[in-house]
């Protein structure tokens, strides 16, 4: 929604530049995380996902970087453009599969700010 | 259109009055789930259905009920609409056997009690 970037941290960078969104997960038992990107005024859209079997997976200008021994996890976004301008949270989960062992549980969020 | 429709998308209430937050997937999914949004809060789970028939409660379920009786709808109903229910909800759907790529969410309700 319109308001979901209040309260948020917020990384400012210039176009073309590279973007580094940080995460903290709390549970040592999550198996599966997943970084969203939220526009305003819009649900949450998938951007990429990780298993706890890897630290790391690169999409198409997106990798996220996880690191277990500190829980912690990162999403990289290369030649960053104006459209990519939203809030961006991670999601952790204790199962690939969804259901009780598998909702997600999301951080607060980072709102991303990119200047022309 | 494949994906999740959510309706209405825009509601304001009167504090006591009830209503039913609509929620329908055409993918087969499933997995469903309400998750609400606020501000600096993140998104935090309401209810969630693994099939139809089941439903479960999530971190935040008191003042709302859900029922699954079909696996493309999700419904989610305010008994008694308080204040502190003011909210952006979200409805999401998974595919329990390849969740690769996620939840798909809804385009959101935006919810005011007066």
């Amino acid at each position: 929604g319109e308001n979901v970037g209040l309260h948020l941290p917020t990384l400012s960078v210039q176009e073309g530049d590279n973007s580094i969104i940080n995460c903290a997960y709390s549970n040592s038992a999550s198996d599966y995380f997943i970084w969203y990107k939220q526009e305003s005024g819009k649900g949450p859209q998938f951007i990429i996902d990780i298993r706890s079997n890897m630290d790391k997976r690169q999409g198409q200008r997106v990798t996220v970087l996880l690191n277990k021994t500190v829980k912690h996890l990162s999403l990289q976004i290369a030649a960053t453009q104006p459209g990519d301008s939203a809030v961006y949270f991670c999601a952790e989960s204790t199962s690939l599969y969804g259901g009780s062992q598998g909702n997600l549980i999301f951080g607060k969020g980072t709102k991303l700010s990119v200047k022309p | 259109n494949a994906g999740v429709t959510q309706t209405p998308k825009f509601q304001v209430l009167k504090t006591g009055q009830s209503m039913t937050l609509q929620c329908a997937q055409d993918m087969n999914h499933e997995y469903m789930s309400w998750y609400r949004q606020d501000p600096g809060m993140g998104l935090r789970l309401i209810h969630y259905s693994v099939g139809a028939g089941i439903t479960d409660q999530g971190e935040v379920p008191n003042g709302y009920n859900v029922s699954r009786s079909t696996t493309e709808d999700f419904p989610l109903r305010l008994l008694s609409a308080a204040p502190s229910q003011t909210s952006v909800y979200f409805c999401a759907s998974s595919n329990n056997r390849d969740p690769k790529g996620g939840y798909t969410f809804g385009s959101g309700t935006r919810l005011t009690v007066v």
